[in-house]
């Protein structure tokens, strides 16, 4: 069974800094979809940034980048230039590339701004 | 782009009584649909997967007596939690996608309160 760790549950940061969220995850398949998701205190879950495993290259959403090691299993997200929007719950997840199935979840972490 | 609306938003009923969530998509056909619950501080549990026309699976330890999905058109899901009790109030979030869509879009949730 597919697995999704964060093992960060609390991170802050000062304003206009840089902080990274890291994630693991665990899987026997070649080919998959990884995202980071924002959950700010509206609970509307937002999509950050989505990544295929297929592509090399890291994606890259304006202040949002992703650092993906397809052979580490790992798929951390860098947020530059942190804005107090950005304080919220992100929560890192992973989808087979299938069709229509079920998304696999880490637990969270928390991110504080520090103006 | 993608948008999935909740409705109601709150509920607060009385122990015993019967609640309905209704998950539409708004301008995108959902073959498939999915219901997660949220409690304080914790990750997203997914509870089922809904197919147009067809019986919801639902995820280990989630009771489908109690729980009751169905999802009888390309826009539309119910979710029904039969004879509520406090332990059932929670955040219910549900989300929708399309064949070959890999990506699921997220409604707003609806924050359930059984006194």
């Amino acid at each position: 069974a597919q697995t999704v760790t964060q093992s960060q549950p609390e991170m802050s940061v000062q304003e206009a800094e840089t902080v990274t969220l890291s994630c693991t995850y665990d899987t026997s398949e070649s080919d998959y979809y990884l995202f980071w998701y924002k959950q700010p205190p509206s609970r509307q879950m937002i999509l950050v940034i989505r990544q295929e495993a297929y592509k090399q290259q890291n994606a890259t959403e304006n202040r949002f980048s992703v650092n993906f090691q397809k052979a580490a299993k790992s798929f951390s997200l860098k947020i530059s230039d942190s804005q107090l929007g950005d304080a919220a719950m992100y929560f890192c997840a992973y989808v087979t590339n299938f069709g229509n199935e079920k998304l696999t979840f880490g637990t969270g972490t928390r991110l504080t701004i520090i103006p | 782009g993608a948008v999935v609306s909740q409705h109601p938003s709150r509920v607060i009923c009385k122990s015993g009584t019967s609640v309905k969530i209704e998950c539409r998509s708004l301008d995108f056909q959902a073959t498939t649909m999915f219901w997660y619950r949220q409690f304080p501080k914790q990750s997203l549990m997914l509870m089922a997967t809904s197919n147009e026309g067809s019986k919801a699976t639902y995820e280990q330890g989630v009771e489908k007596d109690k729980f009751l999905i169905n999802h009888a058109s390309l826009t539309l899901s119910t979710l029904t939690v039969t004879s509520a009790h406090p332990e059932d109030s929670s955040f219910y979030i549900c989300s929708a996608t399309d064949w070959g869509v890999n990506e699921q879009f997220f409604g707003p949730g609806t924050r359930l309160t059984v006194l």
